[in-house]
């Protein structure tokens, strides 16, 4: 059964980095696109980034581009994302996602919270 | 971009209604939509992909229609542990994006 959890939340102050982790299991990693959803304290969800089953092409929206940068290791079956240049708004539960038909997100795992705070 | 609106906000309702949420796209998507459904500290779940597929596992009392820019979700007899929030999602461009989320509520 597919599983996913994430690692690498905590805090940190505005203008710092951090790196998620994401470790997957259950399905064959390499052969899916995979995506980072996040949710700000009660409010929506908002898509953050998403790499294709190939490993060749990367999307992000403008609020994370050039600041969020997804990646993956299909030795270790693990989901990254490196965030530079945090910022307050930032502050969300980091949720990794796999895809299923076409971009929409079957599974989903349990999030790891990030607060960018001084 | 993309932009979903979704109506109402919040609904109440009681168990064994029906209950309608809507979905409005920007521009067409043609049937590119996912709706999720979301309790409260946990992570979404997907209902419905493609519009109107519905996922493995979940109740057919979920039914999902429309193309094109609207959509809807229509829940056909309300049940204890549908109580949550659902969200609508593009997947027909870059970037995806999501509706603000319909909150369903007791009434």
């Amino acid at each position: 059964q597919v599983h996913l959890v994430e690692s690498g939340g905590g805090v940190v102050q505005p203008g710092g980095s951090l790196t998620l982790s994401c470790a997957a299991s259950g399905f064959t990693f390499s052969d899916y696109g995979m995506h980072w959803v996040r949710q700000a304290p009660g409010k929506g969800l908002e898509w953050v980034a998403f790499l294709r089953s190939d490993g060749s092409d990367t999307y992000y929206p403008d609020s994370v581009k050039g600041r969020f940068t997804i990646s993956r290791d299909i030795y270790k079956n693990t989901l990254n994302m490196e965030m530079n240049s945090l910022r307050t708004e930032d502050t969300a539960v980091y949720y990794c996602a796999k895809t299923g038909r076409g971009y929409y997100v079957d599974y989903w795992g349990q999030g790891t919270l990030v607060t960018v705070s001084s | 971009d993309i932009q979903m609106t979704q109506s109402p906000s919040s609904v109440s309702a009681s168990v064994g209604d029906r209950v309608t949420i809507t979905c409005r796209a920007s521009q067409g998507i043609s049937s590119w939509l996912a709706w999720y459904q979301q309790k409260p500290g946990k992570a979404p779940k997907l209902l419905i992909y493609g519009a109107s597929s519905l996922q493995s596992g979940v109740p057919s009392r979920f039914r999902g229609s429309g193309s094109g820019t609207d959509f809807t979700l229509t829940i056909t007899s309300l049940q204890p542990e549908d109580f949550a929030t659902y969200y609508c999602q593009q997947a027909n461009s870059f970037p995806l994006s999501f509706g603000g989320g319909t909150k369903v509520e007791i009434k």
